[in-house]
């Protein structure tokens, strides 16, 4: 059981470039996320997907596209990249929340990315 | 909005002392409470949680209470050791299911270090 696992783990762009960092989970897990960390400002959400077939924006959609493949995988695409999406990416995963039940996420280790 | 406030870091501390992170949150409903730790180059893992009031949660040595009355749900460790050095993050479950259901809103970190 991988979890959740993320590619690349470091990547450099040139401004301007696009890239897609790809996720994908093994838990059968009916909603997916993507964040961004920086340095003071926490984890902040950019796009979700609460359920295979369905998207949404989040925190800090712009500048950024997701797909959602299939239930196991969510990819994120920078089309072109600006050096305010430096950043750490993370991918998370849940269970589908339609009831109260704590709705823990899993994390996946991150790509760290920079634009120059 | 909902909003979740944590103590700034960092927090460094011997070995074998008395740990508080303080958390408020701001939310309408009956939001689910969460505690994330972040080892050194890792993803987020889920530390403890509490889905009501006046629940603990405690994990590792880890405890926080679930205080609606406060707004409040700190984490305490009685005798931190260095391997507890990592961020620590706040969050909050919405506690409606609409069309956000599953998000997690987070905390800005609190770095810890604990000495020898």
């Amino acid at each position: 059981n991988a979890g959740v696992t993320q590619t690349p783990k470091f990547q450099v762009l040139k401004t301007g470039q696009s890239m897609t960092l790809q996720c994908a989970q093994d838990m059968n897990h009916n909603s997916m996320y993507w964040y961004r960390q920086d340095p003071g400002m926490g984890l902040r959400l950019i796009y979700y997907s609460a359920s295979e077939g369905t998207t949404d924006k989040g925190e800090v959609p712009n500048g950024y596209n997701v797909s959602r493949l299939n239930k196991r995988e969510f990819s994120l695409r920078l089309e072109s990249a600006a050096p305010s999406q430096t950043s750490v990416y993370f991918c998370a995963s849940s269970e589908f929340v339609g009831k109260r039940d704590g709705g823990e996420q899993f994390f996946g280790p991150g790509t760290r990315l920079t634009v120059l | 909005g909902n909003s979740v406030t944590q103590m700034e870091g960092p927090v460094t501390l011997s070995e074998e002392a008395f740990l508080t992170i303080n958390c408020t949150y701001t939310a309408t409903g009956y939001p689910s409470l969460f505690w994330y730790v972040q080892y050194p180059g890792e993803g987020l893992q889920l530390l403890l949680k509490a889905t009501k009031a006046d629940d603990k949660g405690s994990n590792k040595g880890f405890e926080a209470t679930y205080r609606k009355e406060t707004t409040s749900f700190h984490l305490e460790k009685g005798s931190v050791q260095v391997s507890d050095s990592a961020v620590y993050f706040c969050a909050l479950r919405e506690g409606n299911y609409g069309g956000s259901q599953g998000n997690l809103i987070f905390g800005k970190g609190t770095k810890l270090s604990v000495k020898p």
